[in-house]
């Protein structure tokens, strides 16, 4: 099972929007809405940011949203924030023999 | 407070063995899946190995198949990875990881330890 494909970096200003992607195959992100977005920053353990595709928790702010069509799934930040600089991982579910997988991981830096 | 810590990571030496323990509280232990996930020193999440709320349903990824072996004590409120025949590929920090779930293909991981580090070299 391959990793999901993240573009490597994102950037964006303070108050812009940005959306970060998220590729995979009908194995995987097209098959299931099983999608969930993780942020980490240095040093830190992820931190659960969108599940089930679209789904916020608790106390994550709705800035941040998450969508899916065919193969792609997308997280988008708007009024992006100077605490929002982190890497990102998408992860779903998938059919393989591997049941997990993650995405390769999107640097997001605030400029 | 809802926590999980991890513990017994360090040195070995290829093809040795290493029992990882996580320690969890604040939360009703055995209602939830619980997962491993992996971060090699400067590289992405790795799911490594995932477990049922009654240790039904265990899966494992493909690169520890047959050499990991993940179990759990709901009673201890515990969650363990036993790695044997280690590999210097395996070098990297576990994260034990809840689930929102028993352990339905929907469960994202909502609560991550701090993580221990494994290094396998000679």
């Amino acid at each position: 099972q391959s990793a999901l494909t993240q573009p490597a970096s994102v950037s964006g200003s303070p108050g812009q929007s940005i959306t970060i992607s998220c590729t995979g195959t009908s194995s995987d992100v097209g098959g299931y809405n099983y999608v969930s977005w993780y942020q980490q920053h240095p040093g830190k353990a992820p931190k659960l940011m969108i599940y089930e595709v679209s789904n916020r928790p608790s106390g994550v702010p709705d800035r941040f949203s998450g969508s899916k069509s065919g193969n792609t799934a997308s997280l988008t930040i708007s009024g992006l924030q100077a605490e929002d600089e982190a890497d990102y991982y998408c992860s779903s579910y998938t059919s393989s023999s591997t049941p997990y997988v993650f995405g390769t991981g999107t640097k997001v830096t605030v400029l | 407070e809802v926590q999980l810590v991890e513990s017994g990571g360090g040195l070995v030496q290829p093809g040795r063995s290493l029992r990882l323990s996580c320690a969890a509280s604040g939360f009703t232990f055995d209602d939830y899946a619980m997962h491993w996930v992996r971060q090699a020193p400067g590289k992405g999440l790795e799911w490594v190995s995932g477990i049922s709320w009654n240790s039904g349903s265990i899966g494992y990824a493909d690169s520890v198949k047959g050499r990991f072996t993940i179990s759990r004590d709901n009673a201890k409120n515990s969650l363990y990875l036993q790695m044997n025949s280690l590999r210097a590929e395996d070098t990297a920090l576990y994260y034990c990881a809840k689930t929102t779930g028993f352990g339905a293909p929907n469960d994202a991981f909502d609560i991550w330890g701090q993580g221990t580090m494994v290094t396998v070299s000679s």
